[in-house]
């Protein structure tokens, strides 16, 4: 079944610490994208990508970084200048045509702080 | 600014008790809205786009529809299954070449007792 994959499920982090979220998709889709969830908040943009080796800062990218190797995998890592991480963050991907695209989401990983 | 603003924030429902959710949007040059399903702990799941004014969807006991201010979403005869996040999305304007860009509402929440 194609499909994005998310892991892991849940992540901690300690103070000083960068941690990598990971992201994976068999849609054959050409666009990822990375959102940060917190509560009573809509879901916003940290990062995107529209093809691999190319990616563009979202409305919230401070304190995060991504890479585009593959076209499948889009990781995000939380650095440590990142003062508040904990949230539920949500890989998207999209087929990157022109048009009004829908995006498809993961299953998210729940970022906490020890 | 763009923005997306759903209503009620939350909603209780007796099981068969029709009702609608609301989204309403500022973002220029209406291209389109999105509706997902989310439910605790997981991503949102797709459930319509609408393309233009006028447009309807129907799923289930869903239904969808678009002006060129505001999106409903029908519920008609609820079951306690249908309880969840729904969440609107509103596309921004798209450069030639550019990703698809979206703009959340903060979601309603619907829960459907027995």
């Amino acid at each position: 079944d194609g499909g994005i994959t998310q892991s892991p499920k849940y992540l901690f982090r300690k103070e000083g610490q960068n941690v990598t979220l990971s992201c994976e998709q068999n849609l054959n889709h050409d666009a990822m994208y990375w959102y940060r969830q917190d509560p009573g908040q809509g879901l916003r943009l940290i990062y995107y990508s529209q093809i691999v080796n190319d990616f563009q800062k979202g409305d919230i990218a401070e304190g995060y970084s991504v890479s585009r190797e593959k076209k499948e995998s889009f990781p995000l890592t939380v650095t440590s200048a990142q003062k508040n991480p904990t949230a539920f963050y949500l890989c998207a991907s999209s087929t990157g045509r022109q048009g009004l695209e829908t995006q498809y989401f993961g299953p998210g990983t729940r970022l906490l702080v020890l | 600014e763009d923005q997306v603003t759903q209503s009620p924030e939350a909603l209780r429902l007796q099981e068969g008790e029709s009702s609608s959710l609301n989204c309403s949007y500022t973002v220029s040059g209406l291209r389109g809205l999105f509706w997902y399903r989310q439910d605790p702990g997981k991503g949102p799941e797709f459930l319509f786009t609408l393309y233009s004014a006028g447009e309807e969807k129907e799923k289930e006991r869903l239904k969808a529809t678009l002006t060129k201010k505001e999106s409903f979403l029908h519920i008609t005869a609820p079951k306690p299954e249908d309880s969840a996040t729904y969440l609107c999305a509103s596309p921004l304007p798209r450069t030639q070449g550019g990703s698809e860009k979206l703009v959340f509402g903060k979601g309603t929440k619907l829960t459907v007792n027995p």
